[in-house]
This record gives structure tokens, C-alpha cells and sequence, in this order.
């Protein structure tokens, strides 16, 4: 079935660092590419989307491209800030998928240091 | 615009006792789905409705678990009776019809301890 794997984490960084935190997928057809975000003691929101091969999602200074031929979809932010921390999770879309279904991965926790 | 609201925010049980977990999805929004999120399995998809009927509940993990949708604006989910195994941050999240397919609105959860 499909599947999402990230990095394990947590991953700790200090401000203005680089991040990059990685997770690729398992999938029939051509899912969608979706990274979320759950800031401490919230619900997750989403946080950029990529539907078809070679796209980019972006928002609030946070990239992935959406890679087929190496079913990766990681997500990278040139600088980060201690209000990025939080966890990440990585997830797929597929209409294959038992009638269309969101599938995440694990999560990777970030925090950022001052 | 209000998001999805979830009540209570918070509950503390004995084990035993019946749990009752509600949930208003965002307006227009037509699917609606049930989480559950601890540390050692994650996040969870117990169940999903479609239109207000359940497609795929698969991901319930037993009798105990039942969830229903009455209406468009208007989901529970109820855990009768409770374990202490069952405590774990409950989130529903709503999708609307025409949005690309992936994309959830959750609400704040609903934070369940059974004793």
C-alpha cells in the first residue's frame, strides 16, 4: 500500500540555520505531495502542496519539490526561526488508495534554538 | 471564518465511562474525518465520511469506537466504554468539494485522559 516516510527526529537547529528535512513515498499512480505543520498544543495546517511531478510548493519561506524518479518530496528552508519550531508531517494523496485517502508519515519534530 | 470546532478541548475520564467527542466541520465543507494522534502510533485515520455518510472506518480500532454524522455540521465520536489506552489527542478535520483533495482543515483536538 501507499506510504510516506520522513527523517527521524528531533532535529535541532539553531536560528537562521538551514533546514532540510527529508521524506519520501510509496504510491500507485501520481498521488499529491502535501506538507503540514502542528505547532505546539494546535491542530495541523497545511503548509504548501505540490500535485504533479517537478512542481514546488512554497509558503512562508518553506520549499519542496515534488520529485518523481526519486519519490521524494523534502521539504527545505533556507533560515529558520525559533517560531518554525514544531512538528512536520510529509503526507500523500492517491485516488488509488482505498478510495482516496491522506496518508502521513511519522512526523519530524523541529526545534530551533536562539 | 470559524474553522472546525471541536468539544470538549479537554476531557478526563475513568475508565468505564463513556466518552463523547464532537465536532462542527467548516461550513460547505463536504467530508469530514476522525484522528487520533499519541506518541508511539502517530497520527491515525479512524474514520472518514463523504456527504455525511462513512466511507472507510476501517481505522476504527474496535466495537468500543463508534462515530456518527447526523448532519452536515455535525459529527461525535463516542468511545463507550472507555480504556486507558484510548487517551490521545482526538483531531476531526473537514475538506470542502472542488478543493484539491488533500487538503484538511483540523480543528484544536480533543484531549482525552482516561484514568
Amino acid at each position: 500500500g501507499d506510504s510516506v516516510t520522513q527523517m527521524e527526529g528531533p532535529v535541532t537547529l539553531s536560528e537562521e540555520a538551514f533546514l532540510t528535512i527529508n521524506c519520501t513515498y510509496t504510491a500507485t499512480g501520481y498521488p499529491s505531495l502535501f506538507w503540514y505543520v502542528q505547532y505546539p498544543g494546535e491542530g495541523l495546517q497545511l503548509l504548501l502542496k505540490a500535485t504533479k511531478a517537478d512542481d514546488k510548493g512554497s509558503n512562508k519561506g518553506f520549499e519542496a519539490t515534488y520529485r518523481k524518479e526519486t519519490t521524494s518530496f523534502h521539504l527545505e528552508k533556507g533560515s529558520v526561526q525559533v517560531s518554525d519550531s514544531a512538528v512536520y508531517f510529509c503526507a500523500l494523496y492517491s485516488i488509488y488508495n482505498q478510495g482516496g485517502k491522506l496518508i502521513f508519515g511519522q512526523g519530524t519534530e523541529l526545534s530551533v534554538k536562539p | 471564518d470559524a474553522g472546525v470546532i471541536q468539544s470538549p478541548r479537554h476531557e478526563v475520564t475513568e475508565m468505564g465511562q463513556e466518552v463523547t467527542l464532537r465536532c462542527k466541520p467548516i461550513s460547505g465543507h463536504n467530508s469530514l474525518f476522525w484522528y487520533r494522534q499519541t506518541m508511539m502510533r502517530g497520527l491515525e485515520l479512524l474514520i472518514y465520511f463523504n456527504n455525511n455518510v462513512p466511507i472507510d472506518d476501517s481505522g476504527m480500532p474496535e466495537d468500543r469506537f463508534s462515530a456518527k454524522m447526523p448532519n452536515a455540521s455535525f459529527s461525535t465520536l463516542k468511545i463507550q466504554p472507555s480504556e486507558p489506552r484510548d487517551s490521545a489527542v482526538y483531531f476531526c478535520a473537514s475538506s470542502g468539494q472542488g478543493a484539491p483533495t488533500g487538503e484538511l482543515f483540523f480543528g484544536e483536538g480533543s484531549r482525552l485522559t482516561v484514568l
